[in-house]
């Protein structure tokens, strides 16, 4: 299946901890994007990599460090993990084309649950 | 600061009704506006979508109306069957090298059988 992958589904860990968030796409498109969705399911962008170059890096915790292997991969790592970072991760996938003739591909995310 | 603002949170409609979601923005800027549908346990997808030099554009029972001049645009889902029951957010942005989106607040709909 064509498709913006993430793994886990689920990740439950404490306070403390460091954790990492795998996504790979497999639609040939070159710019990926971390998004985070909150208890209230607001959607905010977070990064986002264009062929392995950082492109919007929005206010975030420095704990939280995208990386891209390459550019059909971005991952998450999140270091001294709060409370607070209890939240839905989705990855998104797009050409580099004008927003209109490429859309947003979502994953399916990762719950992240911080005890 | 909330740049794009969505309403209602929350939406009933019966089955074969209109559903209609209000967005509003505050970035002249903006240049693309996008309707993403959520279910539960899914990423959100995307539905449809205009640009600031159109109206109004109609796929299937989905219309998004846009009036630039009041900074606001809207979604209405004609004929709103069970299987729409959802959750949507506009969002707006601003081509930069990538897409940044800013999302609505989103809307929870329930279309009742």
């Amino acid at each position: 299946d064509t498709a913006v992958s993430q793994t886990p589904k689920y990740l439950v860990t404490q306070m403390g901890n460091d954790k990492s968030i795998k996504c790979e796409q497999n639609l040939g498109h070159d710019t990926m994007y971390w998004y985070k969705q909150d208890s209230k399911k607001f959607l905010k962008i977070m990064f986002s990599y264009n062929n392995k170059e950082l492109i919007i890096n929005e206010t975030v915790p420095n704990r939280f460090s995208p990386k891209s292997p390459d550019k059909a991969h971005l991952n998450l790592h999140i270091n001294s993990l709060e409370l607070g970072d209890s939240a839905v991760y989705f990855c998104a996938s797009s050409h580099t084309l004008e927003s209109y003739n490429s859309p947003l591909h979502f994953g399916n995310g990762t719950r992240l649950t911080v005890t | 600061q909330q740049q794009v603002k969505q309403s209602p949170q929350s939406l009933i409609v019966q089955k074969g009704g209109i559903s209609i979601i209000n967005c509003a923005y505050e970035n002249t800027a903006f240049d693309y506006f996008p309707w993403y549908q959520q279910f539960p346990g899914k990423g959100p997808a995307l539905l449809i979508a205009i640009r600031p030099d159109v109206s109004e554009k109609k796929e299937g029972r989905f219309t998004i109306s846009f009036n630039k001049s009041a900074k606001q645009f809207s979604l209405h889902i004609m004929d709103s069957q069970p299987g729409d029951s959802a959750t949507y957010f506009c969002a707006a942005s601003r081509y930069q090298g990538a897409q940044k989106l800013v999302f609505g607040q989103g809307t929870r709909l329930t279309i009742n059988p």
